[in-house]
């Protein structure tokens, strides 16, 4: 079964420090994309970061990096100068392939990140 | 601007009662989802449609219908068939042949 698995339900980084948070997950797969969505007190699903699974290079997006590590199907994220608007849920995702065609999501359970000022 | 919008933002079912959850995008985007979120999961799939006139179904189908009539729109309806509809509804939109789901604020649906 294809699986993402989040294992620390809640974390918590004084503000301007660095955090990271855990994502492992299950496929046989080959060819994937994995995400991070943020879900702040509003709800609403805002995507952070994506990587392809054929890349080598870890993906960046200004303060927000990832670790990628395809052999142990691990996909941590690294929160760099964290800020009080970084407060939010955070999702793992990994996409597959689904009736032989479009994309689906497959969902961590989320963590939970408190910035602490 | 571009985006996913969805309506309402809160909901009230009765008991028996068919409810309809609208999302429309404006991003051209030729795929879009349905969602929904219970606490503490992730997001579960129940519906998706790649292009007009043709959906599938996702994970959780049961108790929920969908139609696809126009590229923009795609309407959920909770059937009295889903015996417990409290959840957070969210519709996403994707590029086809493109990974990335983009989603729109949400639904929260709560039963009466």
């Amino acid at each position: 079964a294809q699986t993402v698995t989040q294992s620390q339900p809640e974390m918590s980084v004084q503000e301007a420090e660095t955090v990271t948070l855990s994502c492992t997950y299950d496929t046989s797969e080959s060819d994937y994309y994995l995400f991070w969505y943020k879900q702040p007190p509003s709800r609403q699903m805002i995507l952070v970061i994506r990587q392809e699974a054929y890349k080598q290079q870890n993906a960046t997006e200004n303060r927000f990096s990832v670790n990628f590590q395809k052999a142990a199907k691990s996909f941590s994220l690294k929160i760099s100068d964290s800020q009080l608007g970084d407060a939010a849920m955070y999702f793992c995702a990994y996409n597959v392939i689904y009736g032989g065609a479009t994309n689906k999501l497959i969902f961590g359970t989320g963590t939970l990140l408190a910035v602490q000022p | 601007d571009g985006g996913i919008t969805q309506s309402p933002k809160y909901l009230f079912r009765k008991e028996g009662q068919n409810v309809t959850l609208s999302c429309e995008q404006n991003l051209n985007h030729d795929a879009m989802y349905w969602y929904r979120q219970d606490p503490g999961q992730g997001l579960r799939l129940i519906y998706y449609s790649q292009i007009v006139n043709d959906f599938q179904k996702g994970d959780i189908a049961e108790g929920y219908s969908v139609s696809r009539e126009k590229k923009e729109s795609f309407p959920l309806t909770v059937t009295s068939a889903q015996k417990n509809p409290t959840a957070f509804y969210l519709c996403a939109s994707s590029i086809w042949g493109v990974e990335t789901q983009y989603f729109g604020p949400g639904t929260r649906l709560l039963v009466l």
